[in-house]
């Protein structure tokens, strides 16, 4: 079945790389999405890229897509304290209108 | 502006009680979807609607009921048939094709049974 992985937490020092990772099981054409959740906020979209791009960059946000391993990632340079918040991975199979989230990552900026 | 509106923030129901969660939306969007969130369990889908007057269940949508007479809103109603309702509930839209097709979500509304 469809199912999206994250790790739970992440540390990183204000100035560091933080590099989120996450997994997904569905092998079809699909949508990739970042959001980023503040604290009881709603989710905030940060970027996404389609299942036939490897990589797509945005000011401080890197992603990277390896479709062999099912494995995306979100790299954010140069992280500030701001940053701090969930991050949750999530896809869409083109042609659904369904979205499977991850558990989302909580990234604490120390400063 | 654009965008998602949830309303309200924060709701406080007596067991037993049904209550409605409100979602409007002036994206012109055409799906409109209901999530639920529980600490460390990410999002769950629990209805969404691909056009009006039409929507499907997601994984949890026992005890909810949703309606979609108007492209424009999406209205959850948790009903007393929903054992554990405490939880933070998201509406979110987005088109029905095109690149992307992002959903957007609303800031969402806590509710609380007291």
């Amino acid at each position: 079945g469809e199912d999206v992985e994250q790790s739970l937490f992440l540390s990183v020092r204000e100035g560091d790389s933080s590099v989120i990772n996450c997994t997904y099981t569905d092998s079809s054409s699909t949508y990739l999405y970042w959001y980023k959740q503040e604290p009881g906020a709603g989710l905030q979209l940060l970027t996404y890229i389609f299942s036939n791009m490897d990589m797509k960059q945005d000011q401080r946000l890197t992603v990277l897509l390896n479709k062999k391993d099912k494995h995306l990632s979100l790299r954010i340079a140069d992280t500030q304290t701001g940053d701090s918040a969930i991050y949750f991975c999530a896809e869409r199979t083109s042609g659904t209108y369904k979205y499977i989230f991850g558990t989302g990552t909580r990234l604490k900026v120390l400063a | 502006d654009g965008g998602i509106t949830q309303s309200p923030k924060y709701l406080f129901r007596k067991e037993g009680q049904n209550v409605t969660l409100s979602c409007e939306q002036n994206l012109n969007h055409d799906a409109m979807y209901w999530y639920r969130q529980d600490p460390g369990q990410g999002l769950r889908l629990i209805y969404y609607s691909q056009i009006v007057n039409d929507f499907q269940k997601g994984d949890i949508a026992e005890g909810y009921s949703v309606s979609r007479e108007k492209k424009e809103s999406f209205p959850l109603t948790v009903t007393s048939a929903q054992k554990n309702p405490t939880a933070f509930y998201l509406c979110a839209s987005s088109f029905r094709q095109g690149t992307g097709t992002e959903a957007f979500f609303g800031q969402g509304t806590r509710l609380t049974v007291v």
